[in-house]
């Protein structure tokens, strides 16, 4: 079964602070992996996207990482702020046999960032 | 840049009622997908189209039923609404379906009472 699970699942931490969240995945067949922000009651916005040759991949304070052998994921924040505050999701991707991307999202880990 | 487009934000419906969601992607997008998220949820796929057609199906009940038409906005239909029925329902658009990139909307919040 495809399943993307993710840890922890809530954190909270102090403004400046650094933090690394986890994604676990047994999604097949694997075509890319994403990390979304999530707002309360708003839409998910993508951060970063990986395909299977990709290990590491940045957007501003964010770094996400991939090891496809693992089927692992972490994304790291570096130097928080207040407005990092949100719902970050793991969302693996799988083409199925027409073509298409079927995403299978993960459970996500809700942050909280303290001043 | 414009944005995927979701109508309404909100929407209060009874039960049994009946509900359409609309949804315009970003310009030059032919694909459109739903999702359904319930409180402290994780979004459920729900339908998705490619050039009008449907071209994948998730967990849609069969009370619901969504179409896309020839500007490629699209439309999803709810029946027989439940109590269950709400959540914040997402549309997000992508180049096309092999798309790595999907655009998500603001979402439409329905609550069922």
């Amino acid at each position: 079964k495809n399943q993307v699970e993710q840890s922890p699942q809530s954190l909270i931490i102090l403004e400046g602070k650094n933090c690394t969240l986890q994604c676990n995945y047994t999604v097949s067949p694997f075509s890319n992996l994403r990390w979304y922000k999530q707002d309360t009651g708003r839409g998910p916005v993508s951060l970063t996207i990986m395909t299977f040759s990709e290990n590491t991949k940045s957007n501003g304070r964010y770094t996400a990482t991939l090891d496809a052998d693992t089927k692992q994921s972490s994304l790291h924040i570096t130097a928080s702020q207040l407005s990092d505050s949100a719902s970050y999701i793991c969302v693996v991707s799988a083409t199925v046999n027409t073509g298409f991307q079927k995403l299978v999202f993960g459970t996500g880990t809700r942050l909280l960032v303290s001043p | 840049a414009a944005g995927v487009i979701q109508s309404p934000r909100h929407l209060i419906k009874e039960k049994r009622e009946t509900a359409t969601l609309k949804c315009y992607p970003i310009p030059r997008h032919d694909t459109v997908y739903w999702y359904q998220q319930g409180p402290g949820q994780d979004p459920q796929f729900l339908i998705s189209f490619y050039e009008k057609m449907q071209s994948d199906k998730g967990s849609i009940p069969d009370r619901f039923s969504a179409q896309q038409f020839s500007d490629y906005h699209s439309e999803l239909n709810m029946s027989s609404l439940e109590l269950g029925d709400s959540a914040l329902y997402f549309c997000a658009s992508s180049t096309d379906p092999s798309s790595y990139e999907q655009y998500f909307g603001p979402g439409t919040r329905l609550t069922v009472t």
